[in-house]
């Protein structure tokens, strides 16, 4: 499958911080891109998608740019809260190819 | 997005057994997933499972060692054959999404978390 990596392992950030985490993909094809956000003990929960076509879709609270020209994915997340406490993955194409995730720690 | 529900949600096994995971959606899908997580690790993707058709594999995995079962549109079981401790994974169950929003999208179920003894 594809590859899909992450630049760094684990983010801890205080509360009510933004929180930034990348993610690099090696498809120049895919055109379809997912976060996942994976709490301990449980399934990988949908935050946010974007198509190759756009370059920023923003949700509740999280952002989620394209950069097709490096192959660059990124997810913010605005006034990081203690419930934001997961990993994330980023996700590409259909079926998905996961990247490694990052583990995101929100200190209060 | 659609309800998945896994059983068993955990076990631990003897190598050398089987053990079949069953994933069962409360609406109709035609597309479902198997995935695989090993401790700390991503998830991996083992085979997609369409209804009415053989499950196609990924790199790595054969049919032999993890047969997959897809009776109907709401249903589907992924068997880990002849355990090794190796096999000791969170084996997650995932679905397509809904013609509504997105069928690109995939939701996940809770997983089953298998200990090879």
């Amino acid at each position: 499958g594809e590859s899909v990596g992450l630049h760094l392992p684990t983010l801890s950030v205080q509360e009510g911080d933004n929180s930034i985490i990348n993610c690099a993909y090696s498809n120049s094809a895919s055109d379809y891109f997912i976060w996942y956000k994976q709490e301990s003990g449980k399934g990988p929960q949908f935050i946010i998608d974007i198509r190759s076509n756009m370059d920023k879709r923003q949700g509740q609270r999280v952002t989620v740019l394209l950069n097709k020209t490096v192959k660059h994915l990124s997810l913010q997340i605005a006034a990081t809260q203690p419930g934001d406490s997961a990993v994330y993955f980023c996700a590409e194409n259909h079926p998905f190819y996961f990247g490694t995730g990052t583990s995101l720690t929100v200190i209060p | 997005s659609a309800v998945i529900s896994q059983k068993p949600s955990r076990d631990i096994c003897q190598r050398g057994t089987s053990l079949t995971i069953q994933c069962q959606v409360d609406s109709q899908v035609t597309m479902m997933f198997w995935y695989r997580q090993q401790p700390g690790q991503s998830l991996t993707l083992i085979a997609t499972a369409n209804q009415g058709s053989e499950a196609t594999y990924e790199s790595g995995f054969v049919i032999d060692k993890f047969p997959i079962s897809r009776p109907n549109l709401t249903f589907s079981t992924l068997t880990v054959s002849n355990m090794s401790p190796e096999d000791s994974s969170i084996y997650l169950c995932s679905v397509e999404g809904s013609r509504v929003i997105s069928l690109d999208t995939q939701y996940f179920g809770p997983g089953t978390r298998l200990t090879v003894l």
